[in-house]
């Protein structure tokens, strides 16, 4: 049973345009929400990350936002650039489970001059 | 500083023999998670140590995966009589502390697993 449900499996973004990737989620316990970036043959590295207190968090390019209401969270990143292509994680935790992440199955971006 | 480092790299094994795989966490992270990524899957939890315990096993798909750590630094996981279907690459990850549940888990670069 996937924990965290992640759209679309692929992205096509052309240079400079604004690449969005959506995650959901059902349980409410969820308190931690983080994104992961990957590049072929690396492990993954934490890109951005927010709690449900807040709607809203941008760093540089990247922006998440929350909807606590709709179980949702997105990850925006504006001004698209190639170097940007990789491999995208949203990823939840809770507390009870010991920092124990729940992976969505990642979105594999690819920005085109 | 140095980061999560996992070895080998790549294992090639023939099916049904023993595989173990090593992770040396950031120094001082007491925290320790195993996942499991396959093609298409996303990262599968595996299990998580704190400190030398390991309060999660929830994620080891069978009996013939087991995973220990000692003192409180390296960690081997290791996978009896694999399978194909074990094939995969195996991510390992520390975190400096459970105090504050925003710590990063900071991943090496894995180890990519292939039963023949």
């Amino acid at each position: 049973q996937q924990q965290v449900k992640q759209s679309p499996q692929s992205l096509i973004v052309q240079k400079g345009g604004i690449s969005i990737i959506n995650c959901a989620y059902e349980n409410t316990a969820f308190d931690y929400f983080p994104w992961y970036q990957q590049f072929p043959g690396k492990g993954p590295a934490l890109l951005i990350a927010i709690r449900p207190d807040v709607s809203e968090k941008k760093e540089g390019r990247f922006t998440i936002s929350f909807n606590k209401s709709a179980k949702q969270f997105s990850l925006h990143i504006m001004d698209s650039q190639p170097g940007d292509s990789a491999t995208y994680f949203c990823a939840a935790s809770r507390g009870s489970t010991l920092g124990r992440l729940y992976f969505g199955r990642g979105t594999q971006l690819t920005v085109w001059p | 500083g140095a980061g999560v480092s996992q070895s080998p790299s790549n294992k090639v094994t023939e099916k049904g023999k023993d595989v173990e795989l090593r992770c040396d966490p950031i120094s001082g992270h007491t925290a320790l998670y195993w996942y499991r990524q396959s093609l298409g899957q996303g990262l599968e939890f595996l299990i998580y140590f704190q400190g030398n315990s390991a309060p999660d096993k929830s994620g080891l798909p069978s009996d013939r995966f087991s995973a220990e750590r000692t003192g409180g630094s390296v960690s081997t996981l290791t996978i009896q009589r694999t399978q194909q279907e074990d094939s995969a690459v195996y991510l390992c990850a520390s975190s400096p502390s459970l105090v504050d549940r925003g710590k990063t888990q900071y991943f090496g670069p894995g180890t990519r697993l292939l039963v023949l």
